[in-house]
């Protein structure tokens, strides 16, 4: 069965700072690729998600993720966080015979200090 | 709002009883996906319906059970609930294969 590693359980930054979240899955087909985020108190939103082409993708919030096939890596980036992203992210994937399943990672909980 | 609505938001309950959580999937969708959120547990696949019939299985108890009625809107069964069944049960509901998912807030069980 396909899984989904976030090795950083959580991460603190300053405002300005730049991010990258690491996410890693174990499948060697073809995947679907997304990324999710739950701010407090809220439902999971989707931030961006990659299905062929581009293996740049950009989502909202100036957010962008790159998928490395080779590295079976999909991490998520953001030149400069704000206050306002402080939220939980969740790396997810979806495989063609898992009956449209998304299996998500351990999430990185994010802070941004003011 | 993000068109995915479950209720109710919150539920407290003892040992042993059974409770039902219910889920209205976004206006055209025919999927619901059911996970539990748990601090240990992370985000945990449960079970998925489409069009009314189960679609996929995933780390489901059973003391859980689902089923997803002709207009579509869904229903999580929890029974002989346990202290360890105290999370946050998400609903989502999909479009299509391969489209991602809208979640819906969410309902706090918790089991006392």
């Amino acid at each position: 069965a396909q899984s989904v590693s976030q090795h950083n359980h959580h991460v603190i930054l300053s405002e300005a700072a730049s991010l990258e979240l690491g996410c890693n899955y174990s499948y060697g087909g073809t995947v679907n690729l997304f990324w999710y985020v739950q701010y407090p108190g809220q439902h999971l939103q989707l931030l961006l998600k990659y299905f062929s082409g581009d293996p740049l993708v950009k989502g909202i919030k100036g957010f962008e993720a790159e998928f490395i096939k080779s590295k079976f890596s999909f991490n998520l980036r953001k030149p400069s966080v704000q206050w306002s992203d402080t939220a939980e992210y969740f790396c997810a994937v979806m495989v063609g015979n898992a009956g449209n399943m998304l299996t998500f990672g351990g999430g990185t909980r994010l802070m941004v200090k003011p | 709002d993000s068109g995915v609505t479950q209720t109710p938001k919150h539920l407290i309950t003892a040992t042993g009883q059974r409770v039902t959580l219910r889920c209205s999937p976004r206006s055209g969708d025919l999927s619901v996906y059911w996970y539990q959120q748990s601090l240990d547990q992370g985000l945990q696949f449960l079970i998925q319906y489409y069009n009314g019939e189960e679609r996929a299985k995933g780390n489901i108890l059973e003391r859980f059970s689902a089923q997803q009625f002709p207009d579509l809107h869904s229903e999580l069964n929890l029974s002989s609930l346990e202290l360890g069944d105290s999370a946050l049960y998400f609903c989502a509901s999909s479009a299509g294969q391969g489209l991602g998912y809208t979640f819906g807030s969410g309902t706090r069980l918790t089991v006392v």
